[in-house]
């Protein structure tokens, strides 16, 4: 069965760094998401893309963040100037265009910020 | 702004006992999908049931049900015949019906599953 996949499944940097996490979606899906979950706290929406646009994003998302399809398969999450309180676990989602609006999540980036 | 609250952190059954998992929302929309996710330990979240909230009759997936309370705005997962692979966190999340892709998730409940 087609899923979601993230890479690398754990990065550690410094802060003030430039990360970059990647997603590859399920590939005849339309739709992708970034979520982020702060250790012991609820899984935030951080946004949304589609048609090549951001279609919709949270106060999080800041200008600090920035999302990119560079090509047919991958979605990535980009961090400008990474902080301390950016440590957390970053999910990719994705979805078909269809009226179930089931989000297929990945496995997880766990980003540590140092 | 839409909220979810799962009110219980931890929950634990007995194997082929049912158990139920309660999520409450807060919103003003009348159009809107509930979903509850699964995420197993070091895996990916998935999908278990979606309800909308136009229909009054309570989805069912083999095993799992909800029961939906529009006017007291609960969605609360049951589980029946708990299977030791049921073990996880669920997470409850609301979606608005037109204008917004984001899903709003409660913070979560772990649910043990005991032999």
């Amino acid at each position: 069965e087609p899923e979601v996949t993230q890479t690398p499944s754990h990065q550690v940097t410094q802060m003030g760094q430039e990360v970059i996490l990647r997603c590859v979606p399920i590939s005849n899906h339309l739709y992708f998401y970034w979520y982020r979950q702060i250790l012991g706290q609820k899984v935030e929406f951080l946004v949304s893309f589609y048609n090549n646009e951001i279609s919709e994003k949270s106060e999080i998302f800041d200008d600090q963040f920035s999302v990119e399809r560079p090509d047919g398969s991958n979605f990535t999450l980009k961090i400008r100037s990474t902080k301390l309180e950016d440590s957390a676990m970053y999910f990719c989602a994705s979805r078909f265009r269809d009226s179930s609006y089931e989000q297929y999540f990945g496995p997880g980036t766990r980003l540590t910020v140092t | 702004a839409q909220t979810v609250t799962q009110s219980q952190p931890e929950m634990s059954v007995q194997e082929a006992e049912t158990v139920t998992l309660s999520c409450t929302y807060d919103t003003s929309e009348s159009d809107y999908y509930l979903f509850w996710y699964k995420q197993p330990p070091s895996r990916q979240m998935i999908l278990v049931i979606r309800q909308e909230a136009y229909k009054q009759q309570n989805a069912t997936e083999n095993r799992f049900s909800v029961n939906f309370q529009k006017a007291a705005k609960s969605f609360s997962l049951k589980i029946s015949d708990s299977q030791l692979g049921d073990a996880a966190m669920y997470f409850c999340a609301y979606k608005r019906g037109r204008g917004s892709e984001k899903l709003v998730f409660g913070k979560g409940t772990k649910l043990t599953v005991n032999p």
